[in-house]
């Protein structure tokens, strides 16, 4: 089945830095979704994005629906300890199912 | 007080057994699914219901059977489990069908071992 191509696949940094991620299809999306999952948890949903060049900001986590519609990344601002875990972008075209991405496995050091 | 609740969280069997997962939602919502999450963490749908009807149905094998007594339950039967279905399953509900505007929520994971 399809699958969502994110990157990086796993990055480890140092509290305080901001982190970077994306996420690219090959076939356009209606909503692009991006969740975080905690160890031994089930995903939980961080943004909804539901228009190309859509900017969503939710605390220090920022999102954007790419202009291609083939794309959308996720920033976090200044991460603390508490934003380890598995990261995952979804797409949907319109009422059809969600396409997990293969995640992004962020660890943040003290 | 909990959302989506799933039972077990823990689950290890022989293979060739038969086992149930159960899933139960008090949020009102119309729509339920049970994700598959393997050992690289990709999940992936394999049912979903809208008031007790199915309405999608993934290639999955026909070892697996959903069962939605009511709206607010989803159950997942395995029969004959093999070592290929070790996996996280996830159990999701949703206000509505599938679309732009209706968030998943999803439940704790079933961590099924099979031996």
């Amino acid at each position: 089945g399809q699958q969502l191509n994110q990157s990086p696949q796993s990055m480890f940094i140092q509290e305080g830095e901001d982190v970077s991620m994306n996420c690219t299809s090959s076939s356009i999306f209606n909503t692009w979704l991006w969740y975080k999952q905690d160890p031994g948890e089930g995903p939980v949903l961080l943004i909804a994005l539901y228009k190309a060049g859509e900017l969503t900001s939710n605390g220090r986590l920022t999102a954007q629906f790419g202009i291609t519609r083939k794309d959308s990344f996720l920033n976090i601002s200044a991460s603390i300890p508490s934003d380890v875990g598995i990261y995952f972008c979804a797409g949907q075209r319109y009422t059809d199912k969600l396409i997990f991405g293969t995640g992004t496995r962020l660890q943040v050091f003290p | 007080d909990t959302a989506v609740s799933q039972t077990p969280k823990y689950l290890v069997t022989q293979m060739g057994n038969d086992k149930s997962i159960k899933c139960e939602q008090n949020l009102g919502h119309d729509t339920m699914y049970w994700y598959k999450q393997d050992s690289k963490k990709f999940l992936k749908i394999m049912f979903s219901y809208n008031n007790k009807e199915l309405i999608i149905n993934e290639t999955v094998p026909n070892r697996f059977s959903p069962k939605s007594p009511d709206k607010a339950h989803l159950n997942l039967h395995i029969n004959s489990l093999e070592l290929g279905d070790s996996a996280v399953y996830f159990c999701a509900s949703s206000q509505g069908r599938e679309s732009s505007y209706n968030e998943q929520f999803f439940g704790p994971g079933t961590r099924l071992t099979v031996l």
